[in-house]
């Protein structure tokens, strides 16, 4: 079945620090991959996306490169601010049969003034 | 555009009992899905409604239903509740299937004692 592996946090950076977040995937077709963001107290906003390999989804300085080879989706910012700091998720939704969403476990990111 | 409104934000329920959650989408959206949130598992996939039926379901035993109405508004029940039924609860609504374009709702705490 399909599966993401986001790496476990938290990610705790001073602020104008670069960000990473990796995020690898299994899935069967060719699916399309998501970055949500969760505020505490907030449901999951959609940050990125991108349908096809070699696509690069960007947002409020956000970007990820879907990478089909290496079956990555990595979320990078150059410079992190204070506002940043939330739960980030890696997602899949697989056209291979059905749409079922398919959730990493989320990395959170506490970045310091 | 009034964004996804999801009913009650905070419940308390004993074992046993029963609950029903709302999920109102944003205007024009058709499609509406449901996941539950643990630190445990993370965020898992329920199911989706789309024109008031159900296209696609998670690994979610019985107790767990939904059923949408001609506005698109979507309800889940809970039977028989059990303590590690407590999460939150999330519903999305999206104009197509999957989750692109998907926005989340701030989600239904449950809290089963």
């Amino acid at each position: 079945g399909n599966s993401v592996t986001q790496m476990e946090g938290p990610v705790t950076l001073s602020e104008e620090a670069f960000l990473t977040i990796n995020c690898t995937y299994t899935a069967t077709g060719y699916p399309s991959l998501f970055w949500y963001v969760q505020y505490p107290g907030e449901g999951l906003q959609l940050l990125l996306k991108a349908t096809k390999a070699d696509d690069k989804g960007s947002n409020k300085g956000f970007e990820a490169t879907y990478r089909k080879e290496t079956t990555s989706f990595h979320l990078e910012k150059g410079s992190v601010q204070v506002s940043d700091s939330a739960v980030y998720f890696c997602a899949l939704s697989s056209s291979g049969g059905s749409y079922i969403p398919t959730f990493g476990r989320g990395t959170s990111l506490i970045v310091h003034p | 555009k009034a964004g996804v409104t999801q009913t009650p934000r905070y419940l308390i329920k004993t074992r046993g009992q029963q609950v029903t959650l709302s999920c109102s989408p944003i205007s024009g959206h058709r499609s509406v899905s449901w996941y539950q949130q643990t630190p445990g598992q993370g965020l898992q996939f329920l199911f989706e409604y789309f024109s008031e039926t159900q296209r696609n379901k998670g690994n979610f035993p019985g107790r767990f239903s939904g059923r949408q109405f001609s506005n698109s508004r979507s309800e889940m029940n809970v039977s028989t509740l059990e303590l590690g039924d407590s999460a939150l609860y999330l519903c999305a609504s999206s104009p197509g299937q999957g989750l692109t374009e998907a926005f989340f709702g701030q989600g239904t705490r449950l809290t089963v004692v």
